[in-house]
C-alpha cells in the first residue's frame, strides 16, 4: 500500500545551521513526491516536487530535496535556516487513482 | 491570479447540526480536493471533484458530502455533526491533468 512515514515529529536546530527533514515512501511504481509547508494558521504551500529526471530538486525559500530510490527516501534539506523556517513541514507521494498521500508531518522549531 | 479561498475561515456548531463549507478555486483550475486535518489523523483525504463530478473518495462517512458547481467551486457539507469532526478543513485546486495542489487557508470548525 501506498504510505508515506515522516519519523520525526519534532525537530528542533539553532538559526543558521543546516536542515534535513527525513521522508521515507512506500510506493508500487516511480513516484510524484512533494514537500509542503504550513505556517499557523495557514494552508500548505508547495515547496517542491519530484516527477523525474534530476534527483535533486531545489525548491523556494532555499530549500531542496533528493530522491534516492534506493532507500526510498525524499528527504528535504537547507544549508541554514531562518526563524521564519519555523512551521510544519509534510512530505506527500502520490498520485494513485488521484490521491496524494501526506505524511504525518515534522514540526520545526528554531532556536535563536 | 488569486489564490484558493475557502469561507467560513472559522465555525462553531453543536452536535448534531450540520454545516457546509465552501471552497473558490484559482481561476482555470478545475479539480477540487478537500482534506481534513487534525492533530491525530494528520491529513486525510476526503473527496475529489472535477468538472462537478467526484472522481476520488476517501474512507468517511456518508455524512460527508460534496459538490462542485459549474463554475468550479466547491461545497462540502457534514451532517449529523460529532465532536470528532472538530478539525482544519483544506481545500486544494489544481489543474486538469497536473497533480501540483495549491492550498487555501482552511476552515477551522469546532463542534461543541
Amino acid at each position: 500500500a501506498q504510505s508515506v512515514t515522516q519519523p520525526d515529529i519534532h525537530i528542533t536546530v539553532s538559526e543558521g545551521a543546516s536542515l534535513e527533514l527525513r521522508c521515507n515512501y512506500s510506493y508500487g511504481a516511480t513516484p510524484y513526491l512533494f514537500w509542503y509547508v504550513q505556517s499557523p494558521g495557514q494552508g500548505l504551500q508547495l515547496l517542491l516536487k519530484y516527477f523525474s529526471g534530476d534527483t535533486l530538486v531545489q525548491g523556494i525559500k532555499g530549500f531542496e530535496a533528493e530522491f534516492k530510490r534506493s532507500q526510498s527516501s525524499f528527504n528535504l534539506r537547507k544549508p541554514s535556516v531562518h526563524w521564519s523556517d519555523a512551521a510544519e513541514y509534510f512530505c506527500a507521494v502520490g498520485p494513485r487513482d488521484d490521491k496524494i498521500i501526506f505524511g504525518k508531518g515534522t514540526r520545526l522549531h528554531i532556536l535563536p | 491570479k488569486a489564490g484558493v479561498t475557502q469561507t467560513p475561515r472559522y465555525l462553531i456548531k453543536t452536535r448534531g447540526q450540520q454545516v457546509t463549507l465552501s471552497c473558490s478555486p484559482i481561476s482555470g483550475h478545475r479539480s477540487v480536493s478537500w482534506y481534513q486535518q487534525t492533530p491525530g489523523q494528520g491529513l486525510q483525504f476526503l473527496f475529489e471533484y472535477f468538472s462537478e463530478t467526484q472522481r476520488n473518495k476517501g474512507n468517511f462517512p456518508g455524512r460527508f458530502s460534496g459538490r462542485q458547481f459549474s463554475n468550479s467551486r466547491s461545497e462540502m457539507n457534514v451532517s449529523t455533526l460529532e465532536l470528532g469532526d472538530s478539525a482544519l478543513y483544506l481545500c486544494a485546486s489544481s489543474l486538469a491533468g497536473t497533480v501540483e495542489q495549491y492550498f487555501g487557508p482552511g476552515t477551522r470548525l469546532t463542534v461543541t
